[in-house]
């Protein structure tokens, strides 16, 4: 069965401490692998799919690793309006591209 | 573009009253998806379809029936609310197979 892992639960930086959130998945055959953030009382917002191990993207202070057992979620110098849930979803080749498996995600908070 | 809208945002139930929760998406995207969220869960997927007039299960259908007699729109039905039916849905929709999933505001249900 896939199953997906962040950790931690709960992270709270100062601006400009750069950190790092992980999502460790277990996966028939990986498809791809999504993260999301998603504010309070909002629905999650895609930021990126990574499809092969040793893949990277990067938008603004975010960038999003992958290897075979887990992916990374670096934010660089953070600002308060990073302050947000990220959520870390995989899509399995065997499960069917329409399941996605979500983890509990984790709850950034940055101080000004 | 709206993108995704959800109707109503909030809704309170008494225990065997039914309900429609309305999807709406302006992106002319095939695949639409409804998920539930839960304390300490990850999004769970409950129902999906695939193209006008299809629906399938996803991974806890109990209790929701689903229509898609329109592309643009996806409905969630419960015809008998119970207390465990309390949750945050959400709807989604894609713009093809494995693609990312665009996300609703939610709509919070609580069901007394």
């Amino acid at each position: 069965e896939d199953q997906v892992t962040q950790s931690p639960e709960a992270l709270r930086l100062q601006e400009g401490e750069s950190s790092s959130l992980n999502c460790s998945y277990t996966v028939s055959g990986l498809r791809g692998l999504f993260w999301y953030r998603q504010d309070p009382g909002k629905g999650p917002e895609f930021l990126f799919t990574l499809y092969s191990a040793g893949e990277e993207k990067e938008k603004e202070r975010l960038k999003a690793t992958l290897t075979k057992k887990e992916s990374f979620l670096h934010i660089t110098a953070p600002k308060p309006e990073d302050s947000a849930t990220y959520l870390c979803a995989v899509q399995g080749r065997y499960t069917g591209f329409q399941k996605l498996v979500f983890g509990t995600g984790t709850r950034l908070l940055v101080s000004p | 573009n709206a993108g995704v809208t959800q109707t109503p945002k909030f809704r309170v139930l008494k225990t065997g009253q039914s309900m429609t929760l309305l999807c709406a998406q302006d992106m002319n995207h095939e695949y639409m998806y409804w998920y539930r969220q839960d304390p300490g869960m990850g999004l769970r997927l409950i129902h999906y379809s695939v193209g006008e007039g299809t629906t399938a299960k996803g991974e806890v259908p109990d209790g929701y029936n689903v229509s898609r007699l329109k592309k643009q729109n996806f409905l969630l039905g419960l015809e008998s609310a119970a207390p465990s039916q309390t949750s945050v849905y959400f709807c989604a929709s894609s713009y093809r197979q494995g693609g990312e999933q665009f996300f609703g505001p939610g709509t919070r249900l609580t069901v007394l």
